[in-house]
This record gives C-alpha cells, structure tokens and sequence, in this order.
C-alpha cells in the first residue's frame, strides 16, 4: 500500500511569509503527526491529530498550526516565518497514536528554507 | 531540556568492524524505539523493545532495553556500507503519550 505522502518536497520562503505542508497518510490510518528535525536539535514533536482532533502538542509557538480533514490527510502551517524555521518537517502517520507502542511510518519530508 | 542522550553522535569506521551506539535517559520509558534515517528520507522503524533487560536481535542489529528501562543500546556485527545512516532512539516517557527522539548517531561504514 502507498506510504506517507508529504508535499511540497522542497521549498524556500522569505521571512515573515507563511508556509502550507501537506501529508497523506496511509490509507486507514488515522493519527497524523508532525516532526521538526534540524542539526542542532535533533528530532522535535510538534502535534498529533487523530480523527481530525488535535490530541497531543509539543513545545513550540502558536506560529505553528495543523489540522486534519475527516480523509485523514492534514495541513501544517507556519505563519511569519523566522530563520531558525529552516528545517526538515516530518509527518508520520499511525493506525492508533503517535505513542511508541504504536508503529508510526514517516514520509520523507518536506525541506523549508527561509531566507 | 534533551531526554534521550545518544552517543556517539559521529562514528566512522572499517566495513566489517563491530560498533555499539547508545541512547541514555535519568527517565523511565514505557517502551523505546530505534529507527534508522537515511539521506533524503524519513525514518525508518528497526525494533521496538518493552520489557526492562529485553534484548532483539535483527540480522546483525541487536538491539537493548536497560533493566531499569532508562537506556538502551544497539550493536552491529561485521559491519557494511549499506549499515550507513543516522540511527535515532525514541522512547515514550512513562505515563506521556509522545514520543521523544535523541538526536541520533551519524553512521558511516567505510568500504
């Protein structure tokens, strides 16, 4: 079956902009969550959404939004883009939860820049 | 405040060469996970362990869960090129429901 969809794959924006990223999730699943990964601070939980609730939320500013449709797939949005945005966000998908009792599959990213 | 301590964070060596890479915690984890991220990619689930002192084995990966269910450790066998990449633990803190990741070890196995 088809795995984690994220788009756009790449991307470069200018500070204070806003930013859309796109993830489909495996088909039934129905947790959706998003990871910042960047070289200094490794892998960072942003949210989880399941069934188009928002169920856990990580440590970072309300500048960073998701949603998720009734089809699973979700959005997540960074609004007035800084610098230190520039990273590989992550969206992984779960058929339960994004806990690490539950198997999580993520796509291969979407590369924001901000310049 | 980084939960999961990994080390090393860089490790190069021969192909063919035996390594163990770590993932420290002062917390207790309900269960940890390693995964394994390779350029371009998400990734990629190797193991899950839950029982304090459990061990894993996949191929040449062996993979363990502390007895005290704090820190974990992978070791690889003979190692190869294709063993190339980042090798991150994650582990769900007792009692939470998300996930924490170190930062991961970068793997480079030499031909």
């Amino acid at each position: 079956k088809a795995g984690v969809t994220q788009t756009p794959r790449y991307l470069i924006k200018t500070r204070g902009q806003q930013v859309t990223l796109s993830c489909s999730p495996i088909s039934g699943h129905r947790s959706v969550s998003w990871y910042q990964q960047t070289p200094g601070q490794g892998l960072q939980f942003l949210f989880e959404y399941f069934s188009e609730t928002q169920r856990n939320k990580g440590n970072f500013p309300g500048r960073f939004s998701g949603r998720q449709f009734s089809n699973s797939r979700s959005e997540m949005n960074v609004s007035t883009l800084e610098l230190g945005d520039s990273a590989l966000y992550l969206c992984a998908s779960s058929s339960s939860g994004a806990g690490v009792g539950n198997t999580i599959y993520f796509g291969e990213g979407s590369w924001l820049t901000v310049v | 405040t980084q939960l999961l301590e990994q080390s090393p964070q860089f490790l190069s060596i021969q192909e063919g060469e035996n390594l163990t890479v770590y993932c420290n915690s002062s917390s207790v984890f309900s269960s940890l996970q390693w995964y394994r991220q390779e350029p371009g990619e998400g990734p990629v689930l190797l193991v899950t362990v839950v029982t304090g002192g459990e061990v894993k084995k996949l191929k040449r990966l062996t993979f363990q869960f502390g007895d005290a269910r704090k820190d974990s450790s992978l070791h690889i066998t003979a190692a190869q090129p294709g063993d190339t990449g980042l090798y991150l633990c994650a582990g769900e803190i007792l009692g939470d429901d998300k996930i924490i990741f170190g930062k991961g070890t970068r793997l480079h196995i030499l031909p």
